[in-house]
């Protein structure tokens, strides 16, 4: 099976600007999740999707939404970016079993705000 | 509220050493507890995770953990380690009938396997 991927890369945005991550789960997988990553701050939650639905949410702020499509395929968008949103974004998969389920992780994307 | 404590930041073993990454967590209902691995510019893999049943769990790359009630502990092992071993490792927990199921990460700890 193909793993999780993760769309773009690498982006480089301004402050003020708004960027949209996307992420693509494995197959079959219906649960996807992201998570930010930051030397400071460490891997700190976002939001979890389930069959389009936002099942948890963690402490960020509106600017941070996320949503899910059909085909479990994810977007989180940050808008009005600030200096402290550069981070590693981590979006995770595992399929539909519950709570116990493994998260198999993508390799991330890396957003630098200027 | 749930927490995840790494106590060490950096763990220096020597290769063929046995290794210990420790980990303590704090729930209020009963925990799922994961360890995953980071490579450099990578994603985190998933090496173990408890949910039920035998305390002691074996994971991937012959790492294994015990899960300690009484102690709140969820340590990370390997009896004999490698150079590859070199990483960061993530200690994760769920809560599960504690009301929140957002996983919480400790801040990891780098692990430096020399030669």
């Amino acid at each position: 099976k193909a793993g999780v991927t993760q769309t773009p890369r690498y982006l480089i945005k301004t402050r003020g600007q708004q960027v949209t991550l996307s992420c693509s789960p494995i197959s079959g997988h219906r649960s996807v999740s992201w998570y930010q990553q930051t030397p400071g701050q460490g891997l700190q939650f976002l939001f979890e999707y389930f069959s389009e639905t936002q099942r948890n949410k963690g402490n960020f702020p509106g600017r941070f939404s996320g949503r899910q499509f059909s085909n479990s395929r994810s977007e989180m968008n940050v808008s009005t970016l600030e200096l402290g949103d550069s981070a590693l974004y981590l979006c995770a998969s595992s399929s539909p079993q519950g709570y116990q389920e493994t998260q198999y992780f993508g390799p991330g994307t890396r957003l630098l705000v200027l | 509220a749930q927490s995840v404590a790494q106590p060490e930041d950096q763990v220096n073993v020597a290769e063929g050493n046995p290794l210990t990454v420790k980990c303590t967590y704090s729930v209020s209902g009963n925990p799922y507890l994961f360890w995953y691995v980071q490579y450099p510019n990578r994603g985190l893999q998933f090496l173990l995770k408890y949910i039920t049943g035998d305390n002691l769990v074996k994971g991937s790359y012959g790492f294994e953990a015990e899960f300690n009630k009484s102690q709140t502990s969820f340590h990370l092992k390997k009896p004999s380690a490698l150079v590859s071993d070199s990483a960061l490792y993530f200690c994760a927990v769920r809560d599960v009938g504690g009301g929140s199921y957002i996983p919480t990460f400790g801040r990891g700890t780098s692990l430096i396997v020399h030669p």
